[in-house]
């Protein structure tokens, strides 16, 4: 069975500028998260989805990040414009449900560097 | 206030030994669940173990187990003979309630390093 699926796996870009992050969940996993790693930090969730629609999203800074799920199973994050702060590695991961014990799986994350 | 809290940066524990990973948390919900995650130097966070707060036994998965005391709101893993592959950060996280969102809070981690 594939894991969840993530790119790109590294990217650096210039502060103001932006950036996109592409997940791919686990086959019929209908919940999908965001979250944000900052070094030496657990993760953060920044956003989950059931299929296509958003759960929770109260720590994703609205002002300038941005997530879909289109047809509930490709999931993008988007960051515009892109601060010193936003430095740290996205993880994506996806459960069966989110509910119970079902555990999330995490893709290998995407670190990005803001310069 | 934290909601989980691992108050061990660092442990360094000979090869074979058994070690205990401290982990405490916070929460008034009734319902509610307790993961353990690792995190090698590749990043990726591998599940270990789950614990569910209306579990009577605790959990165990070969090498883990998972010491949870409710009432001291204590959820400790325990990983038995350690390896040189069992290096690497850990995480405790709870999943809340919160109005069916079911999210995932984490610790800040422990940093485990096995010596040979």
């Amino acid at each position: 069975e594939a894991g969840v699926a993530q790119s790109p796996r590294y990217k650096i870009i210039e502060k103001r500028q932006s950036v996109a992050f592409w997940c791919n969940p686990i086959s019929g996993h209908a919940t999908l998260y965001w979250y944000q790693q900052i070094l030496g930090q657990g993760p953060k969730l920044l956003i989950q989805f059931q299929n296509n629609g958003v759960v929770d999203d109260s720590q994703l800074p609205k002002d300038r990040f941005s997530a879909e799920r289109l047809k509930g199973v490709d999931s993008t994050l988007k960051i515009q414009p892109a601060k010193l702060e936003d430095s740290a590695v996205y993880l994506c991961a996806s459960s069966l449900d989110g509910t119970g014990g079902n555990e999330q799986f995490f893709g290998p994350g995407t670190r990005l560097t803001v310069l | 206030a934290q909601k989980i809290t691992q108050t061990q940066p660092g442990m360094f524990v000979q090869e074979k030994e058994a070690v205990t990973l401290d982990c405490t948390y916070d929460t008034s919900d009734q319902s509610y669940g307790l993961f353990w995650y690792k995190q090698p130097s590749s990043g990726e966070m591998i599940f270990l173990i789950y614990q569910g707060s209306y579990d009577e036994q605790n959990a165990t998965e070969g090498r883990y187990s998972l010491n949870f005391q409710k009432a001291r709101k204590s959820a400790n893993l325990v990983i038995s003979a350690s390896q040189l592959g069992d290096s690497a950060m850990y995480f405790c996280a709870m999943r809340e309630d919160p109005q069916g969102a079911q999210k995932l809070v984490f610790g800040q981690g422990t940093r485990l390093t096995i010596n040979p």
